[in-house]
């Protein structure tokens, strides 16, 4: 594909619905990233993915969010019992890279704005 | 603690001038630091990295200084255009040359024609 693209781009969930983020990365990407960005912020790193492996899941600020990578392509970025605080921007990243302490360029989706009443 | 700053007011500027970015962190030792750019409803777009062990570098009207002493990376845009404005983030590892850069909030960039 032409870019990384996410689904939906915009999701509006009440409070304490489970919600699903998709993302489809550039097609032979090895590196998959989710990232929260709350407005007026950078984003901040949630997760990484090496093919199916998730090597670093530091980010995710409980366990109610879980994300997958089964297959080594499209990724999931599950949130469950959604609550306020978790409205933001998520985005979906990839890149080529296939070793993890490299400076491997970045691709960014355009992410799902999350919104939680 | 450890901090990456970033003007969160918006910088305005008259078409055909240099804008120039300021990105200030402390208590870190990065192995590199980058910028992107990012447009209203769209994710960030890498524009240039530099790296601990180089002063500055060039992408055609872009320039990048990283000052490790500072503690100071410059973003320039020469000879701006409206087409420019936008929000620039810096961003930087935290861990000895991680694949993770941490992001600063940004700056917004207007170019006034």
């Amino acid at each position: 594909g032409a870019g990384v693209s996410q689904s939906p781009r915009y999701k509006v969930a009440k409070r304490g619905q489970d919600v699903a983020l998709r993302c489809d990365p550039i097609s032979g990407h090895v590196s998959l990233f989710w990232y929260q960005q709350a407005l007026g912020q950078g984003p901040e790193f949630l997760t990484y993915f090496q093919n199916e492996a998730q090597l670093d899941k530091s980010g995710l600020p409980s366990d109610r969010f879980f994300a997958e990578r089964p297959e080594g392509s499209v990724s999931t970025l599950k949130i469950q019992r959604t609550q306020q605080e978790d409205s933001a921007v998520y985005l979906c990243a990839s890149s080529l890279a296939s070793t993890g302490r490299t400076t491997d360029t970045q691709y960014f989706g355009p992410g799902t704005r999350l919104t939680v009443l | 603690s450890q901090k990456i700053e970033q003007n969160s007011e918006a910088l305005n500027i008259q078409e055909g001038k240099t804008a120039t970015l300021t990105c200030n962190y402390t208590n870190y030792s990065p192995a590199y630091l980058q910028w992107y750019r990012q447009d209203p409803g769209r994710g960030p777009v890498f524009l240039l990295l530099i790296r601990e062990n180089e002063k500055e570098k060039r992408k055609e009207r872009l320039k990048v200084t990283f000052d490790t002493t500072l503690k100071q990376s410059l973003f320039h845009i020469t000879a701006s255009q409206p087409a420019d404005s936008a929000t620039y983030l810096c961003a930087l590892d935290t861990s000895g040359g991680s694949y993770i850069p941490t992001f600063g909030r940004g700056t917004s960039l207007i170019v006034h024609p």
